[in-house]
Formats: C-alpha cells, sequence, structure tokens
C-alpha cells in the first residue's frame, strides 16, 4: 500500500467553483503534513502546511483528521491561476512521502 | 526559505554516458534530498546526502548508478551513470530549511537519453 493516496483527478471546474482534494496516508506515525502545488515542467512548491487544528490562507483551507488518516485541501473562489497538480505529502521520522498528485483545471 | 540553484536544467545525453547534475544552497543545511520524478509520475526519493559521510539510499536505488557527493554544507551533486532511455526523468534535488517548514525545491534537471 502507498504510504500516502491521492485521486488523481482530473478535476476540471469553472471558475469561481469550490473544489477539495482529499488524501489519505497509511502511517499513523506521520508527523506532519503538507499540500505542494507543482505546475506543469516545474517544480514542486510548498502551498501550505496542514495543522491538526486546520488552516486556512486565503482561499485555501487545509484541515487534518488523524483520526481517519486524511487530510484535505478547499480552494474557494478558483481562479485559471489555480490550474495545477496538488501534492499531498506526509512527513515520517524526516522523510517526506508524495502522494501522485491531483490534477486541476480552471476553466473560463 | 532556502534558495536552491540547480544546474543543468535539461540536458540530452547518449546511453552508456553519466550526467553530474549540481545543487547549490545559499544556506548551510544539514541534509539535502535527490528525488526522481518519472513522466506522470510523483515523486521517488533516491537518496538522502549528508556532508561528511555517505549518501543514504533508498530502494532501488545504488550507488554506483547514482554517486552523490556532499563535499560541504551547501553544495551536493548526484550522477546518474551508464545512462540508459530509462533514466529519462526529471531530478530534483531539495532541502528542509527547518524542521516542520516542508521542503524547498531545486528547479529540476530533465534528462532525456536517446
Amino acid at each position: 500500500r502507498k504510504e500516502v493516496e491521492q485521486d488523481p483527478g482530473p478535476f476540471n471546474v469553472p471558475e469561481g467553483a469550490t473544489v477539495a482534494f482529499n488524501c489519505t496516508y497509511s502511517n499513523s506515525a506521520s508527523q506532519s503534513f503538507f499540500w505542494y502545488r507543482q505546475d506543469c515542467r516545474k517544480e514542486p512548491k510548498l502551498l501550505m502546511s496542514v495543522y491538526s487544528s486546520g488552516n486556512e490562507d486565503g482561499r485555501f483551507t487545509a484541515q487534518l483528521n488523524r483520526a481517519s488518516q486524511y487530510i484535505s485541501l478547499l480552494i474557494r473562489d478558483s481562479k485559471l491561476s489555480d490550474s495545477a497538480t496538488y501534492l499531498c505529502v506526509a512527513r515520517v521520522v524526516g522523510q517526506f512521502y508524495f502522494g501522485t498528485g491531483t490534477s486541476l483545471t480552471v476553466i473560463p | 526559505s532556502a534558495v536552491i540553484s540547480q544546474k543543468p536544467s535539461r540536458d540530452i545525453c547518449q546511453r552508456g554516458t553519466s550526467l553530474t547534475i549540481q545543487c547549490q544552497v545559499d544556506s548551510q543545511v544539514t541534509m539535502m534530498f535527490w528525488y526522481r520524478q518519472q513522466p506522470g509520475q510523483s515523486l521517488t526519493l533516491i537518496a538522502t546526502a549528508n556532508q561528511g559521510s555517505e549518501a543514504t539510499y533508498e530502494s532501488g536505488f545504488v550507488i554506483d548508478k547514482f554517486p552523490i557527493s556532499r563535499p560541504n554544507l551547501t553544495f551536493s551533486t548526484l550522477t546518474v551513470s551508464n545512462m540508459s532511455p530509462e533514466d529519462s526523468s526529471i531530478y530534483l534535488c531539495s532541502v528542509e530549511p527547518g524542521t516542520g517548514y516542508g521542503y524547498t525545491f531545486g528547479s529540476g534537471t530533465r534528462l532525456t537519453v536517446v
């Protein structure tokens, strides 16, 4: 079983829509969690960390559910510039495990 | 966060040859990480490079194929040796600037082996 699993999508949504991605992790010892964004032919860039209490950064909200071992990313009021692949990451004792990514395309 | 300069950004190489990828970080870091991202796939960790000791390789990766150097706390190289078309991929170096802050990645090296 993979350490981190994501729905690969693709998600095609209209501008202004709200979209949510979920990600599950298998290792209950995972210590911290992140969402990365990767644009086509570019390196991944940290979007936000995920905390147990949930955290929000503008239009983006990330939440962690340790009991069910999943994390989520909610994007409100989608912009064309949000089109990218979103990678879910779990950190276990110094090593990062990446999901395969969820592809999002925001359509005009 | 740390800034990483990675080069070359891309290369096309003949099978059987070797390519060395360099990463320079603008601050001192204990560990540097080398990843591979094959087309349509997520990132796979190749090895962790610590200054002053041998790199630690993940399952499926060996030192003879991917020798790594880590001469100081700001620099590392990864060599892809005796290349075959299956080595065509994006290779990325990364660092963790501070615990809990996630990784910062270099811009990647897009390798095509013909």
